[in-house]
């Protein structure tokens, strides 16, 4: 059974601070990687994806991908009161998407 | 935002009674996938379609089936509800499966069985 692993928080970081938001992922095959934002009651919607070894920025946000390590991460800079929801990572494996649990972060206003 | 819509968006059943869930795409999608959130488990998978006719099962698939004869409709049926089924299940679709490939959302469906 492939696995995405994330840690479920919550993750409370102050307004302006970076949150660091982390998965790491079973199947080492696996070649897509995408993180989804959630809002309470809504659906998931994409932040990034990425599928190069490195770092990929999108405005306040930055993917981070380490193969090798079956990591990948998700910064976000200057947080904001509107970031505050669940992430979901995801990963392409077998021919279907797999997510975590997700992480719920919370930014303190 | 991607043409996807499912229905019905809340229902409430009783244990034991069958029940469908419609999911709808005007994307020509090829994927096509039902999931089950729950507080603590986050998004798992039910069932995937990779086409017409074409399916698979997911990780939670006990107790579910589906159907796909159109490409823009998938179906997720519960034979017989159980209280366990109760779940917010989300439909969503992807074009393929490259590098680039989001999946995206339906609008949930609360199921509430009693």
């Amino acid at each position: 059974q492939k696995e995405v692993e994330q840690n479920s928080g919550p993750l409370s970081v102050p307004e302006g601070a970076i949150a660091s938001l982390n998965c790491t992922y079973s199947d080492r095959g696996s070649q897509s990687f995408f993180w989804y934002r959630q809002y309470s009651g809504k659906s998931p919607e994409l932040i990034m994806f990425i599928y190069s070894n490195g770092d990929k920025e999108d405005g306040r946000f930055t993917a981070q991908l380490n193969k090798a390590s079956q990591y990948v991460s998700l910064l976000i800079r200057d947080s904001q009161p509107s970031d505050s929801a669940t992430y979901l990572c995801a990963v392409i494996g077998d021919d279907k998407i797999i997510f975590g649990k997700g992480t719920r972060l919370h930014i303190l206003p | 935002d991607a043409g996807i819509t499912q229905s019905p968006r809340h229902k409430v059943t009783e244990t034991g009674t069958p029940v469908t869930l419609r999911c709808h795409q005007t994307e020509n999608h090829r994927y096509m996938y039902w999931y089950r959130q729950d507080p603590g488990h986050g998004l798992r998978l039910i069932h995937y379609s990779y086409g017409v006719k074409d399916t698979d099962k997911g990780e939670v698939s006990d107790g579910y089936s589906v159907s796909r004869s159109k490409t823009e409709d998938f179906l997720l049926t519960l034979e017989s509800a159980t209280s366990s089924q109760t779940s917010v299940y989300f439909c969503a679709i992807s074009e393929s499966h490259g590098q680039s490939d989001e999946a995206f959302f339906g609008q949930g469906t609360r199921l509430t069985v009693v």
